[in-house]
């Protein structure tokens, strides 16, 4: 079976520009976890949703971030307009539900703010 | 929800065992104490979870002491491929909670040949 897939892999992008980071979860997985990970903070929730409803984005930094989860299967981060401060390692996971402790973790989209 | 304290970095050698220590003194009588592991350009990933006394499974072992404000992940004969990123979490098992899993930075594992 496939586990959570994110694109791109690697972005490297001007301050300024927006930036949009891609995340499709595991099928049949109702609640997804955005997080970013520096080496100053570690790993760090930003949002998360069930069944594509956002229940927490208190841990989204600013205005600039925004996510969206238009359907079971997919869900994208925005930045907009990003910093240089941006620049991590964004994760996304996902569980089967609320009520089930595993997350499953993608393999993580390196962002650069140049 | 309670926060956890563990070493920022530990060493050893292939073929010994390995303790990982974590300290979680405000756990509150419905958490449970999960363990997750992050390879280099990987997410973490589930290893174990516990609620009191030891629990084992086929990567690692987990130690809990009876007022649970601590507890140790043991990793039997390590090798290189155990080097990594250890986290210790606390959270109540499910539930709206889960979203606010703390993961920190965890503890560094480097295993030398």
């Amino acid at each position: 079976d496939a586990g959570v897939i994110q694109s791109p892999r690697h972005e490297v992008t001007e301050m300024g520009q927006e930036v949009t980071l891609r995340c499709k979860p595991i099928s049949g997985h109702n609640s997804l976890f955005w997080y970013r990970q520096t080496m100053m903070r570690g790993l760090e929730l930003l949002i998360y949703f069930n069944n594509n409803v956002p229940i927490d984005d208190s841990g989204m930094p600013e205005d600039r971030f925004s996510a969206k989860m238009p359907n079971a299967s997919f869900s994208t981060l925005k930045i907009q307009p990003s910093e240089p401060r941006d620049s991590a390692v964004y994760f996304c996971a996902s569980t089967p539900s609320l009520s089930t402790d595993t997350q499953y973790f993608g393999p993580g989209t390196r962002l650069t703010v140049l | 929800l309670a926060k956890t304290t563990q070493p920022i970095s530990m060493d050893s050698y292939e073929g010994q065992e390995v303790n990982i220590t974590c300290s979680h003194n405000n756990i509150a009588t419905n958490d449970y104490i999960t363990w997750y592991q992050q390879f280099p350009s990987q997410g973490p990933r589930f290893i174990i979870q516990g609620y009191k006394t030891k629990v084992t499974n086929e990567v690692a072992s987990l130690f809990i002491p009876a007022d649970r404000k601590s507890s140790t992940l043991s990793l039997p004969r390590v090798s290189l491929s155990d080097t990594a990123v250890y986290y210790c979490l606390v959270a109540p098992k499910g539930g709206s909670t889960l979203g606010r899993l703390y993961f920190g930075r965890g503890t560094q594992l480097t295993v030398w040949p």
